[in-house]
């Protein structure tokens, strides 16, 4: 069973700029959550998509936004890019269990 | 603000040490306790889940306990390996679904 994969690994943007990450959970998995690591700090929760639906909603300004396709891709996006949302940006999918949740190997965004 | 809270943030030990660390979280609304091992240039590897006071769980020479009532839970590394060498993540979570992580503790293993 093939894992959580993310695109584009690496990313490079210019401050204003909008960026589009990509997820695609686990074969017959729901659920995708959404989470931003910057250095010293834990994985803040950014929201959890659930058959295209989104569940849940960490505590992120309106510039993070995210959607789930009926496949349970799910893509995020962040407008008006700012030095400090350079960050790993990892997803995790979840099937019918609620505590399995498996991780991406995540996206890595240098905003410049 | 972190509600949950690692310490120490990073450690040392040497090759067949054991080893420990906590995890503290809020003990009001909680629903479950997650254990992650993230290695360098890897994704976070789900180790254990823990919902009831007292739960331990073990997965080879590692081990974790909880205690919902003071809200903290152990982990232990039993005579540690270069391969245990990793951040150790955990994460509380109540029953809306959202997991609140620590910031991790980074273990590192000297041979």
């Amino acid at each position: 069973k093939a894992g959580v994969t993310q695109t584009p690994r690496y990313l490079i943007k210019t401050r204003g700029q909008q960026v589009t990450l990509s997820c695609s959970p686990i074969s017959g998995h729901r659920s995708v959550s959404w989470y931003q690591q910057t250095p010293g700090q834990g994985l803040q929760f950014l929201f959890e998509y659930f058959s295209e639906t989104q569940r849940n909603k960490g505590n992120f300004p309106g510039r993070f936004s995210g959607r789930q396709f009926s496949n349970s891709r799910s893509e995020m996006n962040v407008s008006t890019l700012e030095l400090g949302d350079s960050a790993l940006y990892l997803c995790a999918s979840k099937g019918e269990s609620y505590y399995e949740q498996y991780f991406g190997p995540g996206t890595r965004l240098t905003v410049t | 603000i972190l509600n949950v809270e690692q310490n120490p943030q990073s450690l040392h030990v040497q090759e067949g040490d054991s080893t420990n660390f906590t995890c503290s979280f809020p003990s009001s609304n909680f629903y479950a306790l997650h254990w992650y091992r993230w290695e360098t240039a890897k994704s976070p590897e789900a180790l254990f889940v823990m919902t009831l006071n007292g739960d331990e769980k073990k997965k080879g020479r590692i081990s974790a306990t909880l205690n919902t009532k003071e809200g903290y839970s152990y982990l232990y590394i039993k005579g540690s390996q270069p391969e245990d060498s990793a951040t150790y993540l955990c994460a509380s979570s109540s029953n809306d679904y959202k997991l609140s992580f620590g910031a991790g503790t980074t273990v590192t293993v000297r041979a």
